[in-house]
C-alpha cells in the first residue's frame, strides 16, 4: 500500500540547534516528494519539493532535504533553527499514476524554545 | 500573492444534515482537490477534480460526498447526510499541474457534527 511515515511526532529544540526530521515512503515506483509546513494559524505551504535530478534540494527559509532512493527516504534538515520555525511539518508523496493525490505522513510538531 | 480561500471557517451541523463547504481556488489553476484531517490523524486525500470531472477519489469519498464546480470560480464539497465521524478539518487545494507543481492549500473549514 502507498504510505508515508514520519518518525518524529513531537520535537523540541533550542534555538540554533540543528534539525533533522525523518520521512520514509513505501515502495511504489516513481515518486514526487514534498515537505509542507503549517505555521500556527496559517495555511499549509510548500517548503520544498523533489521531482528528479540533484537529490539534495533546497527550499525556503534555509531548509533542505535529501532524497535517498535506496532508503525510500526524504529527510528534512536545517542547520540552525529559529523560534519562528515552530510549526507542524508534513512530508507528502505523489506516486506515479496518481492524479495529484498527495499522501501525507502524520506530521511532526516542532517546538523551538527561544 | 494569490491564495485559495474557503468558507465557512467553522461549520456546526447536526447528524443527518447536508453541508456544503465552499472553496475559491487560484484563478488560473485547473486541478482541484479536497483533503480532510480528523483531529490527531493524518491529512487524507478525498478527491481530485479536473475538467469538470472527478479524476480520482479515495475509499472515504463514498456516495455521501459530491463535488462540483458550479461556476468559473467556486469549487464545492457536499456531504449529503453528515455522520459524527465526518467531523474534521476539510482543506481545499488547487494546482496548475497534478504531479509537477505545488498544491496551494486553503485555510480549511472545521466541520463539527453533533
Amino acid at each position: 500500500a502507498q504510505s508515508v511515515s514520519q518518525h518524529n511526532h513531537h520535537v523540541i529544540l533550542s534555538e540554533a540547534a540543528s534539525l533533522e526530521l525523518g520521512c520514509n515512503y513505501s515502495y511504489g515506483g516513481t515518486v514526487n516528494l514534498f515537505w509542507y509546513v503549517q505555521y500556527p494559524g496559517q495555511h499549509l505551504q510548500l517548503l520544498l519539493k523533489y521531482f528528479s535530478g540533484d537529490p539534495l534540494v533546497k527550499g525556503i527559509k534555509g531548509f533542505e532535504a535529501e532524497f535517498i532512493k535506496s532508503k525510500f527516504s526524504f529527510n528534512l534538515r536545517k542547520p540552525s533553527v529559529q523560534w519562528s520555525d515552530t510549526a507542524e511539518y508534513f512530508c507528502a508523496v505523489i506516486y506515479s499514476g496518481n492524479t495529484g493525490k498527495l499522501i501525507f505522513g502524520q506530521g511532526t510538531t516542532l517546538q523551538v524554545k527561544p | 500573492e494569490p491564495e485559495v480561500t474557503q468558507t465557512p471557517s467553522h461549520q456546526v451541523t447536526q447528524m443527518g444534515q447536508e453541508v456544503i463547504l465552499r472553496c475559491v481556488p487560484i484563478s488560473n489553476h485547473l486541478y482541484f482537490y479536497w483533503y480532510r484531517q480528523i483531529l490527531g490523524q493524518k491529512v487524507e486525500f478525498l478527491v481530485s477534480f479536473y475538467n469538470n470531472e472527478i479524476s480520482e477519489k479515495s475509499e472515504i469519498f463514498d456516495d455521501q460526498f459530491s463535488v462540483e464546480r458550479p461556476d468559473g470560480s467556486n469549487f464545492t464539497l457536499k456531504i449529503r447526510s453528515t455522520k459524527l465521524e465526518d467531523s474534521a478539518m476539510y482543506f481545499c487545494a488547487s494546482s496548475e499541474d497534478p504531479r509537477y507543481s505545488e498544491q496551494y492549500f486553503g485555510p480549511g473549514t472545521r466541520l463539527t457534527v453533533t
